[in-house]
């Protein structure tokens, strides 16, 4: 299993700040088809996930650009910019290149 | 607007079967490959499976391949997730998703 490993676990961060989170994997989620499936989520309290970013860097219909996904091979970064009230929650990397794994989560709150 | 919608969750014996639904509207089912991801109550995140558009083709979690089922009705816009031989450690929040778009979550308690 492709095992993912995002730190840190939590985040705190003032309204308006800068912060990322930083997603590695076991082994390299190049796929053979040449993409990366490498996606992200945020999840707010009591609502399902909501997609950000996927295959690595594209952002989601609806995303503001505050997020922006970078990284290759087994390490990957999401960068929250002038975060807002509604960006709080939990954020998750996910691969689809072997299987499907996500990660362990990172809970972003306010400072 | 996409809307997918879960059902069939519940307390359950451990040993019992368990079927959940998700019925999609707001967009072409038969076009989308769909995926079941569970969430336990400490929030950890697990895919269990995808089924391709055409029902053709399932991919499952190794850990769980032997005991859930995946299938479709493109007819009816409705996903299936058959559960068998449950045990505590499937109590989740169950959700069906597009990858992009993702269901509100069907609780599942398994317990006696």
């Amino acid at each position: 299993d492709v095992v993912m490993t995002q730190t840190p676990v939590s985040l705190s961060v003032s309204l308006g700040g800068q912060t990322s989170i930083s997603c590695r994997s076991s082994q390299s989620l190049v796929h053979s088809d040449g993409n990366t499936y490498l996606y992200w989520y945020l999840q707010k309290p009591g609502q399902s996930p909501q997609l950000l970013i996927y295959k690595v860097s594209n952002r989601f219909s609806g995303v503001p650009d505050r997020f922006s996904g970078s990284g290759s091979g087994t390490d990957f970064t999401l960068k929250i910019s002038r975060v807002e009230p509604e960006d709080l929650g939990v954020y998750y990397c996910y691969q689809g290149t072997h299987y499907r794994t996500f990660g362990g989560g990172t809970k972003l709150e306010l400072k | 607007e996409v809307q997918l919608v879960e059902s069939g969750g519940g307390l359950v014996q451990p040993g019992a079967s368990l079927k959940l639904s998700c019925v999609a509207s707001g967009f072409t089912f038969s076009d989308y490959w769909m995926s079941w991801v569970r969430q336990t109550p400490g929030k950890t995140m697990e895919w269990i499976g995808d089924i391709k558009y055409d029902g053709s083709y399932t991919n499952y979690a190794p850990s769980l391949k032997n005991r859930f089922t995946i299938s479709r009705d493109n007819a009816k816009s409705t996903l299936y997730l058959q559960m068998s031989n449950v045990r505590s450690e499937d109590t989740a929040t169950y959700y069906c998703t597009t990858t992009a778009d993702w269901g509100q979550g069907v609780m599942v308690t398994v317990s006696s």
